[in-house]
């Protein structure tokens, strides 16, 4: 299956920062995601990184909190902009990968925030 | 829209004892499901999926899980637990091709 890195795996930000989440997964995908996990809380998604084309954003998401990179097949970056302490999370990357008659979500580590 | 319902915030277990975890589910047809595992400090892995078939479906690490769709359930069972299968466990069924809908997990504290 396929491996996904994320880089950092955790991190202590200042109040009004940004900080940008790295994705590197070691196989051409179409589509990457990003999740969100509050603490305490499950998944929610937060947008689909399409190469080449804008991302796609789930309802109360939105660009300028959130803008998305995806420059190639294997990479995406996902920023937090503007942090606050509601913004401490662990953010997923995952991909699907189709197997036995439907998609199946692999996950990244995590990148585990704290805002301060 | 579907959806899964996890009814169970906390379980705390014997280390040696069994498990089960419980996982119900609202959805028009034949759902796919899954189960997630989330160890602390990690990010999520696949214990197990239901597609179609066989509606016991056997997992890694020991799991299994059921599907009863009378009950609209799919519970998750270990019959012997295990200190390091202390963890977050995460039901999810699709809502599309790609996207998950999530229930809001059950804690896992195994005693000695």
């Amino acid at each position: 299956s396929a491996v996904i890195s994320q880089k950092p795996s955790r991190d202590i930000c200042q109040r009004g920062t940004s900080l940008t989440i790295q994705c590197q997964v070691d196989s051409q995908v179409t589509m990457m995601f990003w999740y969100r996990q509050q603490p305490g809380q499950s998944l929610t998604l937060i947008a689909t990184a399409n190469q080449g084309s804008e991302a796609t954003y789930e309802s109360g998401f939105v660009i300028d909190k959130f803008p998305i990179s995806r420059p190639n097949l294997t990479f995406s970056t996902l920023t937090v902009s503007n942090m606050s302490p509601e913004d401490s999370s662990i953010y997923l990357c995952s991909i699907t990968k189709w197997g036995a008659g439907a998609n199946v979500l692999t996950f990244g580590a995590g990148s585990r925030l704290t805002v301060l | 829209a579907q959806s899964v319902t996890q009814p169970d915030i906390h379980i705390t277990v014997s280390e040696g004892a069994s498990l089960e975890l419980r996982c119900n589910y609202s959805y028009g047809a034949t759902p796919y499901l899954f189960w997630y595992v989330q160890s602390p400090g990690q990010g999520l892995q696949l214990l197990l999926k239901y597609f179609s078939g066989d509606t016991l479906v056997q997992g890694i690490k020991g799991f299994e899980a059921e599907f009863k769709r009378s009950q609209s359930s799919f519970n998750l069972r270990k019959p012997s637990v295990h200190w390091s299968d202390a963890a977050e466990y995460f039901c999810a069924v699709p809502i599309n091709d790609y996207k998950l809908s999530f229930g809001a997990g059950t804690t896992v504290t195994v005693r000695a």
